[in-house]
């Protein structure tokens, strides 16, 4: 069984830019979720969804965005990087009765 | 507002020994709290995990205990291995809230 599938694993981008990240849930999975991981903060969530519908929002800017496609693929998107924005952003999906697996990530650096 | 702390901050134990890492959390509102284990380049593994019903689950090695009243859980690592050497996240999450909080992380190394 397929495990999640983040891309793309490493991304450099410049301040202001604008960056993607795309994540492919476990088959038959419907909820995907989204963290950044930096060393001072350490795991903090981004959002949730579930059947295209956020269900959940962490406390970040709304330069930080997301959605859920119908096949449950999901992706968020970062607009005007910041230096700050530098992080591993982590994907989990979940089963109704599972727990949360996640993929390897995406390491983000912006310059 | 950190609502889980997690202690130690890292942790070296000799191989076979115990590892032991402590968690307490403030919103008692959460009724789910996994382990993770992440490796350098992966992303967080799920250990094990325990609802506030029980006050202690066994999975291997690896143990989880709950004490509801003090607001706290440890992962208990018996025979500790080199290959247990990783970053060990204690989390939390409430019923319908979709969201897990996590500790701080442990960075343990078992040494031979």
């Amino acid at each position: 069984k397929a495990g999640v599938t983040q891309t793309p694993r490493y991304l450099i981008k410049t301040r202001g830019q604008q960056v993607t990240l795309s994540c492919s849930p476990i088959s038959g999975h419907r909820s995907v979720s989204w963290y950044q991981q930096t060393p001072g903060q350490g795991l903090q969530f981004l959002f949730e969804y579930f059947s295209e519908t956020q269900r959940n929002k962490g406390n970040f800017p709304g330069r930080f965005s997301g959605r859920q496609f119908s096949n449950s693929r999901s992706e968020m998107n970062v607009s005007t990087l910041e230096l700050g924005d530098s992080a591993l952003y982590l994907c989990a999906s979940r089963s109704t009765v599972g727990g949360y697996t996640f993929g390897s990530g995406t390491r983000l650096t912006v310059v | 507002q950190q609502q889980v702390k997690q202690s130690p901050q890292s942790l070296i134990v000799q191989k076979g020994g115990i590892s032991i890492i402590n968690c307490a959390y403030e919103n008692t509102a959460f009724d789910y709290f996994p382990w993770y284990q992440q490796f350098p380049g992966k992303g967080p593994a799920l250990l094990i995990a325990i609802r506030p019903d029980v006050s202690e689950k066994k999975e291997g090695r690896f143990t989880i205990s709950f004490n509801k009243s003090a607001k706290q859980f440890s992962l208990h690592i018996m025979d500790s291995q080199p290959g247990d050497s990783a970053t060990y996240f204690c989390a939390a999450e409430g019923a319908g809230s979709y969201q897990l909080t996590f500790g701080k992380g442990t960075k343990l190394s078992v040494i031979p």
